[in-house]
């Protein structure tokens, strides 16, 4: 079975710094998906950025990057220049990429406090 | 487009009632996926239907729990009587095709048992 890992229950920036929110997973398939997805108070799940394991370029969504370490198992996500809208609980979750039924495998989950 | 439509928002139910969750997805989707989130914790996966299927029922409580995703209308998440347990947040998501990596969630459904 699968696991995924975040080992930061809390943590807290002033705006405009840089912050990296660890991941570590644990799976024997070769050929998966990883996700950061964002909850802010609404509770809404928002997906941040996703990263195929076949694929060793990290992935970039504006503000928003990732530093996968494929041997290591590791899924670290960088948010630059953080805004007070980052503030939120952030999920980082698991994907085998299979035909037909899939279903994601969600970490603890970090809560970003972004303070003005 | 409206987006996946979960209700109710709040749920409040008394210890050995049934609960009933409702998930639309979004127009054209016929895969649907129930989380559930203890507080303070991240999502688990519950159920996956597709259309007056169930696809993989492997993360639902053997007991008490059941789903399900007719030809017409939304998507229900039923729970007879209820325990303390069972308060949590309870996601719904939905995807265009089956494995594709964009599931779109729902605001969930906060059920409280008192």
């Amino acid at each position: 079975a699968q696991t995924v890992t975040q080992s930061q229950p809390e943590m807290s920036v002033q705006e405009a710094e840089t912050v990296t929110l660890s991941c570590t997973y644990d799976t024997s398939e070769s050929n998966y998906y990883l996700f950061w997805y964002k909850q802010p108070p609404s509770r809404q799940m928002i997906l941040v950025i996703r990263q195929e394991a076949y694929k060793q370029q990290n992935a970039t969504e504006n503000r928003f990057s990732v530093n996968f370490q494929k041997a290591a198992k590791s899924f670290s996500l960088k948010i630059s220049d953080s805004q007070l809208g980052d503030t939120a609980m952030y999920f980082c979750a698991f994907m085998k990429r299979i035909q037909g039924a899939q279903k994601l495998v969600f970490g603890q989950g970090t809560r970003l406090t972004i303070n003005p | 487009n409206a987006g996946v439509m979960q209700n109710p928002r709040h749920l409040v139910r008394r210890r050995g009632q049934e609960a009933r969750l409702r998930c639309s997805p979004m127009k054209g989707h016929s895969h649907v996926y129930w989380y559930r989130q203890l507080p303070e914790e991240g999502l688990k996966f519950m159920v996956y239907l597709q259309k007056e299927n169930i696809i993989d029922e492997s993360g639902m409580p053997k007991e008490r729990f059941s789903a399900e995703f007719p030809k017409e209308g939304p998507s229900i998440l039923r729970i007879q009587q209820v325990v303390r347990g069972d308060s949590a947040a309870y996601f719904c998501a939905s995807s265009l095709l089956p494995g594709n990596t964009e599931a779109f969630f729902g605001q969930g459904t906060r059920l409280t048992v008192v």
